[in-house]
């Protein structure tokens, strides 16, 4: 398996750009993790789906965030207008879930953005 | 709310053993560690399930006191490439499904 995917790997925007981060989960995984992970603030989840369907974005900092999953495939984090304060490496990450509890997570290589 | 971790960072001579800690406030389903070196991504390690378990992998093993809500990862003889950052996750229930929340991380460096 070529294990989670994600795209671009390195972005650099100007303040006010609108950014696409993508992700392809691995196959058969029915649940997909958006992460943003900062010298400050270490790991955070910002969204996760399962069965394509949002099901807790409470750590999605604010309305210029939004994240589609459209099938079981792919999945895509948009910050729109990006601000300074949202540089950081965006990890996409899947699991396949037992039971109550989160499956092992599979982290893709990350995106790190930098807008100046 | 996110679980805490300590030590903060720990610097080992290769062969010596730590504990890396995790607590957290909330009742746990679970606890996940992860291992992520520098400029990588985590890499899953191992997953702790309630009922107290203790769980290895290679020099590595963990425990799960699910009554203190509270978890430590024990590395015996480290090795070189143990170096990197050490995340506790916990999952939560959250009242409609459980989430992974990580802590702010162990950083640990072995030298030899």
């Amino acid at each position: 398996d070529a294990g989670v995917i994600q795209s671009p790997r390195h972005e650099v925007t100007e303040m006010g750009q609108e950014v696409t981060l993508r992700c392809k989960p691995i196959s058969g995984h029915d649940y997909l993790f958006w992460y943003r992970q900062t010298m400050m603030r270490g790991l955070e989840l910002l969204i996760y789906f399962n069965n394509n369907v949002p099901i807790d974005d409470s750590g999605m900092p604010e309305d210029r965030f939004s994240a589609k999953m459209p099938n079981a495939s792919f999945s895509t984090l948009k910050i729109q207008p990006s601000e300074p304060r949202d540089s950081a490496v965006y990890f996409c990450a899947s699991s396949h879930r037992g039971g109550r509890n989160t499956g092992e997570l599979f982290f893709g290589e990350g995106s790190r953005l930098t807008v100046l | 709310q996110q679980p805490v971790q300590s030590p903060q960072a720990v610097i080992l001579r290769e062969g010596e053993d730590a504990v890396i800690n995790c607590s957290s406030s909330k009742a746990l389903y679970s606890v996940h560690w992860y291992r992520q070196k520098h400029g990588e991504a985590p890499v899953f390690l191992m997953i702790l399930l309630k009922g107290g378990e203790q769980k290895g992998h290679d020099k590595i093993s963990a425990s799960f006191n699910e009554k203190k809500q509270q978890s430590s990862l024990y590395l015996t003889a480290s090795q070189l490439s143990y170096s990197g950052t050490y995340f506790c996750g916990t999952d939560v229930n959250t009242g409609t499904a459980s989430k992974l929340t990580f802590g702010t991380g162990t950083r640990l460096q072995v030298t030899l």
